[in-house]
């Protein structure tokens, strides 16, 4: 897979429901972010989680990480209609440049 | 809380025309960045910047593209002669430092249409 690759392309969800997504990565890296993205909109960011860190909270997010898979998994848990977007994983290897992923599109439906 | 700003949020111009993008990043941070967007497509990174010098750039930042800090708060981005595959929604970014564990915000965006 490619750099920041993320699983599913889409996700539809119940509101209440946990939200997982998945994301691949090819290199290694720093950090993983995770940013969020209403359609059409900016990029809002989410969680940082260090290369030396394996799970990391911010309210209802919960982040992964696993560098021997270079694999990351988001889960929102509790889901509201106002996550409905689409979410990204970027890494940071060297330098300062973000790889991005592909994004998942999450849509919370009432 | 701080953000980061952009203008204009939407720009037409006519293809070979020369254009100018402008931020605002979080006024504490060093580290300024530009990515673009193009439609459906992923984020790409197009060039970082410090201490007044680009620190690092991506093959798509060619001749055609430079950046500038005029002055204290503005960082820009110009495009010389725009091609219409210069469409995309552009997003600047900063950071407060450039070590290893140091997040990048990111301004809301400029979508730039190329006729």
């Amino acid at each position: 897979s490619q750099q920041g690759e993320e699983d599913p392309q889409a996700l539809s969800i119940q509101e209440g429901e946990n939200a997982t997504m998945n994301c691949s990565y090819k290199t290694s890296i720093n950090n993983l972010q995770w940013y969020r993205q209403n359609s059409g909109r900016g990029l809002v960011h989410l969680i940082l989680i260090r290369s030396n860190e394996r799970e990391k909270h911010s309210g209802r997010l919960r982040v992964t990480l696993d560098t021997s898979k270079k694999s990351s998994s988001l889960l929102i848990t509790a889901s509201r209609a106002a996550d409905t977007a689409s979410y990204f994983c970027a890494g940071r290897g060297g330098g300062n440049k973000l790889t991005f992923g592909t994004g998942t599109q999450l849509k919370v439906e009432l | 809380e701080p953000e980061v700003t952009q203008t204009p949020s939407h720009q037409v111009t006519q293809m070979g025309q020369e254009v100018i993008l402008r931020c605002v990043p979080i006024s504490n941070h060093l580290y300024f960045y530009w990515y673009r967007q193009i439609l459906g497509q992923k984020v790409e990174f197009l060039v970082s910047f410090y201490n007044n010098e680009i620190s690092e750039k991506s093959e798509i930042f060619d001749d055609q593209f430079s950046v500038e800090r005029p002055d204290g708060s503005n960082f820009t981005l110009k495009i010389r002669s725009t091609k219409l595959e210069d469409s995309a929604m552009y997003f600047c970014a900063s950071s407060e430092t450039g070590g290893p564990y140091n997040e990048q915000f990111f301004g809301p965006g400029t979508r730039l249409t190329v006729l």
